[in-house]
């Protein structure tokens, strides 16, 4: 699996936009973006993913570059309840091979008033 | 909320002693996964299933067995615990990249004290 590059730690002043950055420069073509995160000692959680095009939900969006080797995580309006460590993942969409799913380190997202 | 269920929530257990976490899904996911979480570490994978009687390791395997008889549960082993293995414990199921709703969905977590 591709890895991810991530900053430790971020700030965000509540009502703005969140924009969080992670590399993956050696991503192939048939692996996959995904985002989660994980607020205080619960089990992570789904936000979006992604394979070329940018993506919307209602949680986020995902930008990929064009080139793929990075993406954005934008939360429009981010509250003091979207802090939490989110992380960047890329999975391949093979048989078996899709299975592994490994974690970084993350970034850690602080909201403040 | 996705059916998943960890068991059991919270263990003290002695050190030596074999320890067994069982994982439960209802969805029919393909893939389940064994992660441990500590301070500064982040989620680290243990084992990995994609399918009944296939598993592979992960980051972290030593010191740890799995087994998967049926889809839906996943059973990971301690054989003889060490205060190392104090840990989070997650289980984590998720189906096929590429196909409608394949994002992996997580336990609550099993608190596992070794003393």
């Amino acid at each position: 699996d591709a890895k991810t590059t991530q900053p430790t730690s971020m700030d965000c002043a509540e009502g703005r936009a969140a924009n969080l950055p992670c590399n993956h420069s050696t991503i192939s073509g048939n692996e996959y973006v995904y985002w989660y995160r994980q607020i205080h000692s619960q089990g992570p959680q789904y936000i979006i993913h992604g394979l070329k095009n940018n993506e919307t939900n209602e949680m986020a969006s995902l930008i990929i570059t064009e080139d793929r080797k990075s993406s954005t995580l934008i939360l429009p309006h981010a509250t003091l309840r979207d802090t939490a460590v989110y992380y960047c993942i890329v999975r391949v969409a093979m048989d078996n091979q899709g299975g592994k799913l490994i974690f970084g380190q993350g970034t850690e997202l602080s909201v403040k008033p | 909320d996705a059916g998943i269920t960890q068991s059991p929530r919270h263990k003290v257990t002695e050190t030596g002693t074999p320890v067994t976490l069982r994982c439960h899904q209802t969805e029919n996911h393909r893939y389940m996964y064994w992660y441990r979480q500590d301070p500064g570490h982040g989620l680290r994978l243990i084992h990995y299933s994609y399918g009944v009687k296939d598993t592979d390791k992960g980051e972290v395997s030593d010191g740890y067995s799995v087994s998967r008889s049926k889809t839906e549960d996943f059973l990971l082993t301690l054989e003889s615990a060490t205060s190392s293995q104090t840990s989070v414990y997650f289980c984590a199921i998720s189906d096929l990249p590429g196909r409608m709703n394949t994002e992996a969905f997580f336990g609550q977590g099993t608190r596992l004290t070794v003393v």
